[in-house]
């Protein structure tokens, strides 16, 4: 079955600055992958996701990267801000199953 | 509001008790899925239901036992839980993925489960 590897696990990054989460997966066959922001005590939401037959997608602050190739798909939050402090979490989608990443915790630094 | 509901939002269990969790979905949605989330497992698929139909079970224990008698609704029943299984565990739905269509879940906000 799908395995979705996410790293880091905890990123710390100076306001303002760019954040990039990187994830790989295992099935060849998955051919959707989202990204959701999880913030404290709240249920995960969707923030962008990107299609097996696109290599890139934006929007606004947020960019998703995909090289179907090497299996791996990674996420952009350019001039971070407060509010992107939470955790971010990365999935491969095959069909019904929606397999997710371990997550990275995003603390934005003042 | 994002169109699914669950209850109770907290349980307190012991480990001999029968209790169930309830996930109702507002969206139109075919497909309907548990998840559970702890810090060792963040996000772990447990079932996936698609038009009332059970298509995935990841190896789950079966004193976890799901029931979805509509596309609307979805049970998760608890029988003789373990402590390890105390976690949160967060109902989803979404579209069948078809087409244009590229299936986003929508996840309710959670039953928080502790087991005693």
């Amino acid at each position: 079955g799908e395995n979705v590897e996410q790293h880091p696990s905890t990123l710390s990054v100076q306001e303002g600055d760019s954040a990039v989460i990187k994830c790989t997966y295992s099935d060849s066959a998955s051919n959707y992958f989202p990204w959701y922001k999880q913030e404290l005590g709240k249920r995960p939401q969707l923030i962008i996701d990107i299609r097996s037959n696109v290599g890139e997608k934006k929007d606004q602050r947020i960019a998703v990267t995909l090289n179907k190739t090497a299996k791996h798909f990674s996420l952009h939050i350019t001039e971070t801000q407060p509010e992107d402090s939470a955790v971010y979490f990365c999935a491969a989608r095959e069909d019904d199953k929606i397999i997710f990443g371990k997550g990275t915790r995003l603390h934005i630094l003042p | 509001e994002t169109g699914v509901t669950q209850t109770p939002r907290h349980l307190v269990m012991g480990m001999t008790n029968k209790k169930s969790l309830k996930c109702e979905q507002h969206l139109g949605h075919n497909a309907m899925y548990w998840y559970k989330q702890s810090a060792k497992k963040p996000l772990e698929l447990m079932f996936v239901y698609n038009f009332k139909e059970q298509t995935e079970n990841n190896s789950v224990p079966s004193r976890f036992s799901p029931e979805c008698p509509n596309s609307s609704h979805l049970f998760l029943h608890l029988h003789t839980l373990q402590p390890e299984d105390s976690a949160l565990y967060l109902c989803a739905s979404s579209p069948t993925s078809t087409g244009a269509n590229t299936g986003e879940l929508f996840f309710g906000e959670g039953s928080r489960l502790t087991v005693l």
